[in-house]
């Protein structure tokens, strides 16, 4: 089974602090994603990467950068986290760029900004 | 503007029951949807998908039902069970450069034993 671990379930962070959110896939995935969930939202885009050293933005990047120097980890960073940052944050992986035959999501980090 | 909506956010039904999950979009330019399941403190898992040149997919108990003229999909669980106690996101791709995946907001459905 292909598995997506989140370093952290649980983050609190302090308003201004920089904040690595940490991503790692074990099956060779090219595709990896960040998405965060909110209440009444549903998931939306942060950044996606299709390759190593690849990124683009999706729908919401403000806020956010990304990383990526190895295939199995993809970094996500809040240059300075700001209260409405908090959030549940979740990784995704995939085979294809086509989305058709799902994601892969890792259990989720929820990051609380205080 | 939400693209995809789930107008329900919580849904409860009997154990044994038919749950009928909706879900509404309004860009004519998906192609293709799919149902995620998520439980507390876990990601969510892809359930079940359907092309937009088909009306119905079905794997088990699950079914997908898509209307292109109404922009309207649901998704149908016969029988439902306790297990299937979660939250259901809809979501559509639409074919960009890559696939432009769109969430919905979200159903919590509960189970009653």
């Amino acid at each position: 089974d292909v598995k997506v671990t989140q370093s952290s379930r649980y983050l609190v962070k302090r308003t201004g602090e920089k904040v690595f959110l940490e991503c790692v896939q074990d099956m060779d995935h090219e595709n990896m994603f960040w998405y965060r969930q909110d209440p009444g939202l549903g998931l939306r885009l942060i950044y996606f990467s299709y390759d190593v050293k690849m990124k683009e933005k999706g729908d919401i990047p403000e806020g956010y950068s990304v990383s990526r120097e190895k295939k199995e980890r993809f970094s996500l960073i809040l240059e300075s986290a700001s209260t409405n940052q908090t959030s549940m944050y979740l990784c995704a992986s995939s085979f294809q760029i086509l989305a058709r035959d799902g994601y892969t999501f890792g259990s989720g980090t929820r990051l609380t900004v205080v | 503007d939400q693209q995809v909506k789930q107008n329900s956010p919580s849904l409860s039904v009997q154990e044994g029951r038919i749950s009928i999950l909706n879900c509404d979009y309004t860009n004519s330019m998906f192609d293709y949807f799919l149902w995620y399941k998520k439980y507390p403190a876990e990601g969510p898992t892809f359930l079940i998908s359907i092309s937009s040149i088909k009306d119905k997919n079905e794997d088990g108990r699950f079914t997908v039902f898509l209307n292109k003229s109404a922009k309207h999909l649901s998704l149908h669980i016969v029988p439902s069970q306790p297990g299937d106690s979660a939250v259901y996101f809809c979501a559509a791709i639409m074919k960009t450069s890559y696939d432009k995946v769109i969430f919905g907001p979200g159903t919590s459905l509960s189970v009653i034993p």
